[in-house]
This record gives C-alpha cells, sequence and structure tokens, in this order.
C-alpha cells in the first residue's frame, strides 16, 4: 500500500484558534483526498474531501488546502471549538475500484 | 437512513476462543471494507469487498483471519483462534463503488482477547 504521512501525532490548539493538520503523498496516481473525523467509541465519519483539480476547498470552519506539486495537503480547523477535539484521518484514492489509504490520524484536543 | 451496523459492538473472551464480527451495510452499498485500529498501527485495512467478491485480502495478518460476505447486506470477519495481540477496534465500512465515494464506517467492535 502507498503510504500516506500524517502530523502531527497530536495538537492541542486554544479555543477560537486555527487548527491545522498536514498530509503527505507519494503516490501521483492519488485523485481524491478526503479527511475523515473520528469521536471517541465512534467510526470514522467524512468531514471534507478534495479532488486536485482545485487548490482549496472550504466548508464552513473547516478548509482543505491542496498543493500537487508538493503532494502535500493539509485541514485547517478555523475559530477551533472544544467540540472539535477528536481524531482526525486524511486518505487518499486512486482512481477505479481502489480502497482508501489513510494517515495514522491526529489527536487534536481544543481547550477553554 | 440506518448506517453500518456492527454487532457485538464489545467482546470479551480468552485466548484460542473463535471470534466472529458482524457487519451490515448501508442497502445498496456495494463495497465493503474491514479496518482495524490499533494506537501503535491506526487504521488498518484488512481486507475489502466488490458486490460480495473479495478483491484484495492482503492485510489480514494471518491465517487465523478469515472474511466472508454471502449476500449484499451481510459480512463477518472470524478469528481463530484468537490471541491477546488481536485486541483492537474492528470497523466495517461501506461505499458505493468508485472514485469519491465516501465510505461511512459503523462504530465498531471492540475485541479484547484475555
Amino acid at each position: 500500500q502507498q503510504q500516506v504521512k500524517q502530523s502531527p501525532q497530536s495538537l492541542i490548539v486554544q479555543k477560537g484558534g486555527i487548527s491545522i493538520i498536514n498530509c503527505a503523498y507519494e503516490n501521483t496516481a492519488f485523485d481524491y483526498f478526503p479527511w475523515y473525523q473520528q469521536f471517541p467509541g465512534k467510526g470514522p465519519a467524512l468531514l471534507i474531501a478534495i479532488r486536485p483539480d482545485v487548490s482549496e476547498k472550504k466548508e464552513g470552519r473547516f478548509t482543505i488546502s491542496f498543493n500537487k506539486s508538493a503532494k502535500q495537503f493539509s485541514l485547517h480547523i478555523m475559530d477551533s471549538q472544544p467540540g472539535d477535539s477528536a481524531t482526525y484521518f486524511c486518505a487518499a484514492m486512486s482512481p477505479g475500484n481502489t480502497p482508501l489509504v489513510f494517515g495514522k490520524g491526529t489527536r487534536l484536543s481544543v481547550i477553554a | 437512513d440506518a448506517g453500518v451496523i456492527q454487532s457485538p459492538r464489545h467482546e470479551v473472551t480468552e485466548m484460542g476462543q473463535e471470534v466472529t464480527l458482524r457487519c451490515k451495510p448501508i442497502s445498496g452499498h456495494n463495497s465493503l471494507f474491514w479496518y482495524r485500529q490499533t494506537m501503535m498501527r491506526g487504521l488498518e485495512l484488512l481486507i475489502y469487498f466488490n458486490n460480495n467478491v473479495p478483491i484484495d485480502d492482503s492485510g489480514m495478518p494471518e491465517d487465523r483471519f478469515s472474511a466472508k460476505m454471502p449476500n449484499a447486506s451481510f459480512s463477518t470477519l472470524k478469528i481463530q483462534p484468537s490471541e491477546p495481540r488481536d485486541s483492537a477496534v474492528y470497523f466495517c465500512a461501506s461505499s458505493f463503488l468508485g472514485v469519491g465515494q465516501p465510505q461511512h464506517f459503523g462504530d465498531g467492535t471492540r475485541l479484547s482477547i484475555l
């Protein structure tokens, strides 16, 4: 499996601050990049996703930035809230009926 | 809409016993995935099915692990015999076939092998 490298492993952010999680990939065939959010005791849930034909996608307080030449993408959470405290996974998928490749996850804690 | 349903939610059993985890995917989805999650290794894909056919089981750690999908609405993951290192949270996910189709995860089975 091709690897997706995610950093940091854990992140502590003050309420109202910006949370930034980064991912890098090697396989240039990847053409779909979702982010999943997981709360304790629950399965991961799709948060937001991007295709490489755009450099940024925003949904509410969540933004994906995508740099195709650097083979990197990141998740930005603006005005972070305690309710955003969760584990976040980046992932990537190749064309065809192939499964997602997940990063190792980032545990985000937003403190008041 | 009912999501992916996994059972049991928790399983505690002794080493050497057979363990069977169950999954009911979302109706209409034609891809099904089994994952294992641990602190050390994160989310690992064990096996996935397209249209009830196993496509890639290279993630299955050993011959002790087996998975079946007898029909579009049911899948099982079996461990026989179980070992303490199999302790993890096991997730089932389903999706429509194709790129960009989001995977929907169940809430997992927390397995503890004593």
